[in-house]
Formats: structure tokens, sequence, C-alpha cells
């Protein structure tokens, strides 16, 4: 079983869509758990960073931590085009090199 | 502010030539790492530098692969004698220290012919 399982799409919605994003994870020593956005030939952009298990909201997104069912998500609400893009999920086991676990990544596409 | 920068953003070389990737990190950052990302493998971590301390290499794949960070700074990723498995993307990442959020630059796309 990989550290990290993401379903890696494509998912295409329609503009205003609400969209969910999974991850599920295997290691319970896992602590502090990120998503990243990644647009084609750029680098992955930070989006969220949370540590404890319930739900963390910035602006139209919302990152949802459940480490009793080792199960993370990304909600976007008010989908834009602009949101179109590669998400992942990355998590950090807080050992002693700090090194960041990916899932694959699920590709978005937001239609106008 | 500025933020990770790499280069060169792309590379093309022939099969068992050695090539040497920078990264200038955020300027404070004093965590830097280097990771790897290729198509059906995703993301993988190859090595992390914390200050001026011994790197920890535990992702590096093979002896071809090498690191170093010189002043706590600039850091150089050296690929010898290159084969073709070598093509992906080489991502480098800076943090305000170890556990604290990391941030990519867009990395070097190097291609092995």
């Amino acid at each position: 079983q990989k550290e990290v399982e993401q379903d890696p799409g494509p998912l295409s919605v329609p503009e205003g869509a609400i969209v969910s994003l999974n991850c599920t994870y295997s290691n319970s020593a896992f602590q502090y758990f990120m998503w990243y956005r990644q647009y084609s030939r750029k680098g992955p952009e930070l989006l969220m960073y949370t540590y404890s298990s319930g739900n963390k909201e910035d602006g139209r997104f919302t990152a949802q931590v459940d480490k009793s069912s080792k199960y993370i998500s990304l909600f976007i609400r008010d989908s834009q085009p602009s949101d179109s893009a590669t998400y992942l999920c990355a998590i950090d086991s807080g050992g002693s090199n700090y090194k960041l676990t990916f899932g694959k990544g699920t590709l978005l596409t937001v239609n106008p | 502010g500025a933020g990770v920068s790499q280069s060169p953003s792309n590379k093309v070389t022939e099969k068992g030539k050695d090539v040497e990737l920078r990264c200038d990190p955020i300027s404070g950052h004093t965590a830097l790492y280097w990771y790897r990302q290729s198509l059906g493998q995703g993301l993988e971590f190859l090595i992390y530098f914390q200050g001026n301390s011994a790197p920890d290499k535990s992702g590096l794949p093979s002896d071809r692969f090498s690191a170093e960070r010189t002043g706590g700074s600039v850091s150089t990723l050296t690929i010898q004698r290159t084969q073709q498995e070598d093509s992906a993307v080489y991502l480098c990442a800076s943090a305000l220290g170890g556990g604290q959020p990391q941030h990519f630059g867009d990395g070097t796309r190097l291609s092995i012919l």
C-alpha cells in the first residue's frame, strides 16, 4: 500500500461548482498536512497547511483532516477557470528530515 | 519578496554527461530540499539541508547524485554520468526551518538524450 493515495482524476466541473479533492494515507505518525496547486510547467504552490484534525478555511478553500480515518480533503467553493490545475496533497511525517510525501496529484479542469 | 529561484529552467544533455542544477532559496530560509518529479512517480524526496548541518541524503537514488549547499544558502545538485531515467523535473524547496511550510521553485526540466 502506498503511503499516500490520491485519485488522479481527471476531474472536470462547470464554473461555480463545489470541488472535492481527497487523499488517504497509511502512516498514523503523519502529523502535518498540506495541499499544493501546480499549474503546467510551474512549481507547486502552497495552498493550505494544517496539523490537526478538523477544518481550516481560507477564502474559497477549506482543508479537512480526519486523523482517525487517515483521510484529508480539499474543498473549493465557487470554482473558477483559474482554478484549473493539478492539486497535490502532501504529508510531513515530522521525522528528522521533515520530507514531504506527496500524492500523485489530481488534474482539475473548471469549464467556463 | 523573491521566491525560490532555480536555474537553468530547462536542460537538454547527452547520456553520460554530468549536469549541475542550481537553487537559490528564499532569503532567511535555513531548510532546503530537493525533490524529483517524473511521470508516473509523482514528487520524490531527494535530499534535505538544514543550515550548515550535514545533509540527509536518504532519498538520493544512486551515488551518481550529489548535492552541496554553500554558506547555508545556495545549493547545487549534481548528476554524474547521466542516464535516460534521470529525465525529470528537479524541484527545490525552502522553508524557515524543519517542519515549516515548504515553498517550491519552478524547477529544472532535465532531458537526457
